[in-house]
């Protein structure tokens, strides 16, 4: 049963470009979210999905981020105009829908390492 | 709100020695708390999870943690430290809210000396 699967793993981008993350859950998995990790820090919430729905996204800056999970294929996380603040490690981690979901680890993919020059 | 203090941000321990990785906690109600441990370049693994049963709750690898209300801690220890052991350790906090999002602390870098 594979993992959650991210790609790229590492992704350079210029000044003023986009940068797509790409994250596949964990079979059977319909919750996905979404963290960041700046140099030296712990990981921070960013958004939180459910198939077609953004639940929380109270971690999320205002301007230039954006996160869909579709019905079909991947959850991304878009970042627009990309400036050199933005360079981090982005992980994704999903969960099964569970009554007790509190309880419930999340599973994290290796993470997508955005470089911004 | 929920929250983790990572009370070290470096422990350094010989080979073969014990390991204590220290952690209090903040909640209004009985918390979900677990470690993650985060290798060089890697994503995380969790270690361990308490979920208000046993408080003494073992993980993999030989790591325990002990939950301890009246101190509002939950400290990650290993008897015998080992280099492979060498790695970031998050002590992390489940929000029991309706997204059940993880609140991390700011993390324990662990070095293990030859």
């Amino acid at each position: 049963n594979a993992g959650v699967m991210q790609n790229p793993r590492h992704l350079v981008r210029r000044r003023g470009q986009e940068a797509r993350l790409r994250c596949s859950p964990m079979k059977g998995h319909s919750h996905v979210y979404w963290y960041r990790q700046l140099p030296e820090e712990g990981l921070k919430f960013m958004v939180y999905l459910q198939k077609e729905n953004i639940i929380d996204e109270s971690g999320m800056p205002k301007e230039r981020f954006s996160a869909e999970f579709p019905k079909e294929g991947p959850s991304i996380l878009r970042i627009q105009q990309v400036v050199r603040g933005d360079s981090a490690a982005y992980f994704c981690a999903s969960s099964p829908w569970d009554r007790s979901s509190y309880n419930s680890p999340l599973h994290f993919g290796n993470g997508t390492r955005l470089t911004v020059t | 709100a929920q929250s983790v203090t990572q009370l070290d941000s470096h422990v350094s321990v010989s080979e073969g020695t014990p390991v204590l990785l220290r952690c209090n906690y903040s909640s209004s109600y009985s918390p979900s708390l677990f470690w993650y441990v985060q290798h060089p370049n890697k994503g995380l693994q969790l270690l361990l999870k308490y979920t208000s049963a046993a408080t003494l709750v073992k993980g993999i690898n030989g790591f325990e943690a002990e939950f301890k209300k009246s101190e509002t801690s939950f400290h990650l220890t290993k008897p015998s430290a080992h280099m492979s052991d060498a790695a970031e350790y998050f002590c992390v906090v489940s929000d029991r809210g309706a997204t059940n999002k993880l609140i991390f602390g700011t993390g324990t870098l662990l070095a293990v000396q030859p």
